[in-house]
């Protein structure tokens, strides 16, 4: 159990245009979804926290109108990278946690791998 | 806020040698502490996690020690194995029952069992 899938796995855009990443959690209801980034052979660095129907709380130094966070249903959140630029390049990572359950543990994805050319 | 620091940063072994991880947090109000495996290009694994009321857990090959007064905890991995090469995060945070808290990772350690 404590599934969470992520798509795509990897994605190429051009600089300037944007891409959507999601983050779903298969067989559990996630009251609350993180979205970590981690660059090459770093620790994961915490960009923000989603509740399902609120909106996302960022981190400091992360641009919420670049960084566009959506966590409509309790199963899926989505990370939407706007006008990505080379820098933005990176591993985005998310987690799921439930209430219901172990609220303090969080269930990670697989991660996607963005590339902006 | 919490600040994770973790050592060494890689990690050396022979296959069958024991391999020690540790980690020094720096927020009192911390308790709980997980430990996550990752492999190349994929997300972290929770392999083992402790909270603040335990001094010590253990499964199987890997064992976690955690003593509060000096806010430090460490992962052990007993008779180190090829497939147990990755890097390895320990984390923090201060959980609260009914909410989802933020972890505070530690820098990383890369792992490498060598035949």
């Amino acid at each position: 159990g404590a599934v969470v899938s992520q798509h795509p796995s990897w994605v190429i855009c051009k600089s300037g245009t944007s891409v959507k990443i999601e983050c779903r959690s298969l067989d559990f209801q996630a009251t609350t979804m993180f979205w970590y980034r981690q660059f090459p052979k770093q620790s994961l660095m915490l960009m923000a926290t989603s509740n399902e129907g609120s909106k996302a709380t960022y981190e400091q130094g992360v641009e919420k109108d670049k960084f566009l966070i959506n966590h409509a249903s309790l199963t899926l959140s989505t990370l939407t990278v706007t006008s990505a630029h080379p820098e933005d390049s990176s591993f985005y990572i998310c987690s799921a946690s439930s209430t219901a359950v172990r609220s303090y543990e969080q269930y990670f994805g697989p991660g996607t791998r963005l590339t902006v050319t | 806020g919490e600040n994770v620091e973790q050592h060494p940063s890689t990690l050396s072994v022979q296959e069958g040698d024991s391999a020690v991880i540790k980690c020094t947090y720096s927020d009192s109000a911390s308790n709980y502490f997980p430990w996550y495996k990752q492999e190349l290009g994929k997300g972290p694994q929770l392999i083992i996690d402790i909270r603040s009321n335990v001094g010590e857990k253990k499964d199987q090959r890997i064992a976690v020690t955690l003593n509060k007064t000096a806010k430090h905890f460490s992962l052990h991995i007993t008779e180190t194995q090829p497939e147990d090469s990755a890097v390895y995060f320990c984390a923090a945070t201060p959980r609260r029952t009914g909410t989802a808290s933020k972890l505070t990772f530690g820098t990383g350690t890369r792992l490498q069992v060598t035949l």
